[in-house]
């Protein structure tokens, strides 16, 4: 099984700045990774897929990159909205595995 | 547009099992996947089978083989999960969620909250 690796677990920003959130695969993933949000009492909800491909109805201020082992989920200016928790998943192996998540707070 | 809606929260005794239902509309139900993912109280997303409603044919994560089951009734479109022999480690939010391409999951139900509970 694929072991996904999230960093940092919680990242303190404040609002209009810019996050970098890490998600690390044990083995290469190629490019099917994806990326999801979640709000407290939520469930979660896609962002990204194809390791950079944004979801429908997603905002521009959300990019993904990378590819094989390493990802990186970026939002440009963060808006009180975006505070949440970020899960990256893999599915290129079976079977599909999550990150622990990273919590994105406001500093 | 496309609904999962999930049956509603469960209390259940150790040794017991639960069977949680995913009822979908918006879509032919038989075009796409149904995974099932559990999520503890304060911890990340745990994925545990997924279903292929058209078929019927299912997969299930290791740690849950011989737990679960993953069923349908293609006439009411609706997926069910059925998880036996629960033990307080149990005690969690299910979701049932849409797989695209049998890959990402792009539409999820609201949850169901599974506790056990002597």
């Amino acid at each position: 099984e694929i072991v996904m690796t999230q960093s940092p677990a919680t990242l303190s920003v404040s609002p209009g700045e810019r996050a970098t959130l890490s998600c690390r695969a044990s083995q290469s993933v190629s490019s099917n990774l994806a990326w999801y949000q979640q709000k407290p009492g939520q469930a979660p909800r896609l962002l990204i897929y194809g390791a950079s491909t944004r979801a429908t109805g997603i905002p521009a201020r959300f990019s993904g990159s990378g590819s094989g082992t390493e990802f990186t989920l970026t939002i440009s200016s963060l808006q009180s909205e975006d505070f949440a928790v970020y899960y990256c998943q893999q599915y290129n192996n079976w079977p599909p595995s999550f990150g622990q998540g990273t919590k994105v707070e406001i500093k | 547009q496309v609904q999962l809606v999930q049956s509603g929260a469960e209390v259940k005794k150790p040794g017991a099992s639960v069977k949680v239902s995913c009822k979908a509309s918006g879509y032919t139900f038989t075009s796409y996947d149904i995974n099932w993912v559990r999520q503890a109280t304060g911890q990340g997303l745990e994925w545990m089978g997924w279903m292929n409603p058209n078929s019927g044919n299912t997969g299930y994560a290791q740690k849950f083989q011989g737990r679960v089951t993953m069923t349908r009734n293609t006439s009411i479109s609706t997926a069910y999960m059925e998880l036996s022999s629960l033990r307080s480690e149990d005690t969690a939010v299910y979701y049932c969620a849409r797989g695209d391409a049998s890959s990402w999951y792009g539409y999820w139900g609201q949850g169901t909250l599974v506790t056990v509970s002597s």
